[in-house]
């Protein structure tokens, strides 16, 4: 099976502009989950979609929002962004059959200027 | 709060110098344990999942095993490649499918 891709791998921004963020989860996965990485603080969870619903929903501001479609394909998007949020985003994607084992796709590198 | 709590934060090896990671937990009932490599610029590489205590898991030099509070990441006669961060995680019983992630611990292997 083909892992989880993410598009675009690298981003340059500046501030205010705002981003989109793809990523095509494992075959038959319909759990999307979105994480920020950042040398400072490490892995903090963003959100999950399962069945195009949000599911669960981490600490961080309305600026950042997500979606998933039918073909479980989701989306983050990040509006007015700041220089705090140039970081590495990873998408996870976890079957649904009861493991909560969760696979990483490569990350996309947003960088704000 | 649930709370992993990875040591140490760094760690360099000589080639072939065994060695172990550990991964202390603290999760309302343990539903699971995992365990990533991380390469730098890359996305997590799954490695092991770990459900109950005293379960084992082997990988090449790699072995995982858990107990009731920590889990340990045993890295037997490392080689250069084996250098990366590895990551631990932990969800729980009574919560979401979310896991919640340690800060990891920097592996360097020197030939």
């Amino acid at each position: 099976k083909a892992g989880v891709t993410q598009t675009p791998r690298y981003l340059i921004k500046t501030r205010g502009q705002q981003v989109t963020l793809s990523c095509s989860p494992i075959s038959g996965h319909r759990s999307v989950s979105w994480y920020q990485q950042t040398p400072g603080q490490g892995l903090q969870f963003l959100f999950e979609y399962f069945s195009e619903t949000q599911r669960n929903k981490g600490n961080f501001p309305g600026r950042f929002s997500g979606r998933q479609f039918s073909n479980s394909r989701s989306e983050m998007n990040v509006s007015t962004l700041e220089l705090g949020d140039s970081a590495l985003y990873l998408c996870a994607s976890r079957s649904a059959g009861g493991t909560d084992t969760q696979y990483f796709g490569p990350g996309t590198r947003l960088t704000v200027l | 709060e649930d709370q992993v709590t990875q040591s140490p934060e760094a760690l360099r090896l000589q080639e072939g110098e065994s060695s172990s990671l550990n991964c202390s937990y603290t999760v309302s009932g343990l539903r699971g344990l995992f365990w990533y490599r991380q390469d730098p610029g890359k996305g997590p590489e799954f490695l092991f999942t770990l459900y109950s205590a005293g379960e084992e898991k082997e990988k090449e030099r790699l072995k995982a095993t858990l107990t009731k509070k920590e889990s340990f990441l045993h890295i037997t006669a490392p080689k250069p490649e084996d250098s990366a961060t590895y990551l631990c995680a932990a969800t729980s019983s009574g919560g979401s499918y979310i896991p919640t992630f340690g800060r990891g611990t920097s592996l360097i292997v020197h030939p």
